[in-house]
């Protein structure tokens, strides 16, 4: 079965730290993408990734930068949490192809207090 | 720019019919509809490409008009399983690769 598998599924995090949020995936996709989703505004992109050491900035990158150094895995990072920064995250992979169906993982519910 | 999704909200009764709608303001590529269950994931149902072609889901359909860049999502004859946050996500012509833009989302809710 296609699996992406989010490290955390619950996190509580204080102002300041910082935070990664791991994603892996094991379809060998070349696609990998973090959202947030809040109640009431859907899933926005904050990064995607195309390839290995490849990242593009989504529609909302501010506060937050990513890392992908193999191709299974890609690391969302919080540098400096912020309370605006409590959220669910979704990491989700696709394969090459321009119109990939996207696979999502569980979710990470982050906190910041 | 998100698309945008109409009716924020629908609530049918087991057997009912539905239409879910999402528009753009940009040229689009393709159209793709997800589902997400409460507390789960978003799963694919269907992807709408420029040109007509469609792929998915075999109990749902779509259409896509590419002249008015909106899509419809038709839920036929609901089932209590049918319910859910459906998200119409967008990928604009001439945009950037995998770039994938979703909406704000339908609630819909099937009762018995």
């Amino acid at each position: 079965d296609v699996k992406v598998t989010q490290s955390s599924r619950y996190l509580v995090k204080r102002t300041g730290e910082k935070v990664f949020l791991e994603c892996v995936q094991d379809m060998d996709h070349e696609n990998m993408f973090w959202y947030r989703q809040d109640p009431g505004l859907g899933l926005r992109l904050i990064y995607f990734s195309y390839d290995v050491k490849m990242k593009e900035k989504g529609d909302i990158p501010e506060g937050y930068s990513v890392s992908r150094e193999k191709k299974e895995r890609f690391s969302l990072i919080l540098e400096s949490a912020s309370t605006n920064q409590t959220s669910m995250y979704l990491c989700a992979s696709s394969s090459g192809s321009y119109t990939g169906e996207l696979f999502f993982g569980e979710g990470s519910r982050l906190t910041v207090l | 720019q998100q698309p945008v999704q109409s009716p924020q909200a629908v609530i049918l009764r087991e057997g009912e019919d539905a239409v879910i709608n999402c528009s753009s303001s940009k040229a689009l590529y393709s159209v793709h509809w997800y589902r997400q269950k409460h507390g789960e994931a978003p799963v694919f149902l269907m992807i709408l490409l420029k040109g007509g072609e469609q792929k998915g889901h075999e109990k749902i359909s779509a259409s896509f008009n590419e002249k008015k860049q909106q899509s419809s999502l038709y839920l036929t004859a609901s089932q209590l399983s049918y319910s859910g946050t459906y998200f119409c996500g967008t990928e604009r012509s001439g945009g950037s690769n995998y770039k994938l833009t979703f909406g704000k989302g339908t609630l819909l809710t099937v009762n018995p």
